[in-house]
């Protein structure tokens, strides 16, 4: 198995640019998660996908954030414009009902807004 | 905010050492999971327990769970450097939102050698 890979592992930006991370969850996984943490509020659910539908999105923290999910083998997380504040590590989980409750964490993006 | 919450922040004890992590929690749960996160990685799932369970071993750990109390706790015995990491408990809430997995701060454990 692959595990959740994402893209890219490090990301250094200006303010104001937009930034693109990427998701590939597990085949056959049809949950997919995206997690922000940081030192101070330490992992956070931003939002959550079954079947490629968004179900909970209530943990996107402002419009300058978005999720798409096109397909069951590809998501973005996407912020428009970036500001320093939202340097932290994201990470892209996935679950298949047949893994129960576990989910299986990517190794994270970590991005720096300077 | 946050549902589970570890303690302590940090841990440091030397090998051969028993580590003991705990985990309190505020609403009900349909189970309590621990994560392991080593510097610069992803997490990776440690250890389920259900709700209706009170303890559980795998290997080197051990985990307890107390509803009544609304804590549980992870147990790893004779320690070694490896198990230096952080520690997670998450909770996964009963009813409407029992997909969603709600993370602690973590437990930074050092085993020093």
């Amino acid at each position: 198995d692959a595990g959740v890979i994402q893209s890219p592992r490090h990301e250094v930006t200006e303010m104001g640019q937009e930034v693109t991370l990427r998701c590939k969850p597990i085949s056959g996984h049809n949950s997919l998660f995206w997690y922000r943490q940081t030192m101070m509020r330490g992992l956070e659910l931003l939002i959550y996908f079954n079947n490629n539908v968004p179900i909970d999105d209530s943990g996107m923290p402002e419009d300058r954030f978005s999720a798409k999910m096109p397909n069951a083998s590809f998501s973005t997380l996407k912020i428009q414009p970036s500001e320093p504040r939202d340097s932290a590590v994201y990470f892209c989980a996935s679950k298949s009902p047949s893994s129960g409750n576990t989910i299986y964490f990517g190794e994270g993006s970590w991005l720096t807004v300077v | 905010s946050q549902q589970g919450e570890e303690d302590p922040q940090a841990l440091s004890i030397q090998e051969g050492e028993n580590a003991t992590m705990n985990c309190s929690y505020k609403t009900s749960i349909n189970n309590l999971q621990w994560y392991r996160q080593n510097s610069g990685r992803g997490l990776v799932h440690l250890i389920l327990i259900r709700s209706n369970e009170r303890e559980k071993h795998s290997g080197r750990l051990r985990v307890t769970l107390d509803t009544s109390k609304k804590s549980s706790s992870l147990l790893i015995t004779a320690s070694r450097a490896a198990d230096t990491a952080s520690y997670f408990c998450a909770t996964e809430g009963s009813g409407g939102s029992n997909y969603k997995l709600t993370f602690g701060k973590g437990t930074l454990l050092t085993v020093n050698p």
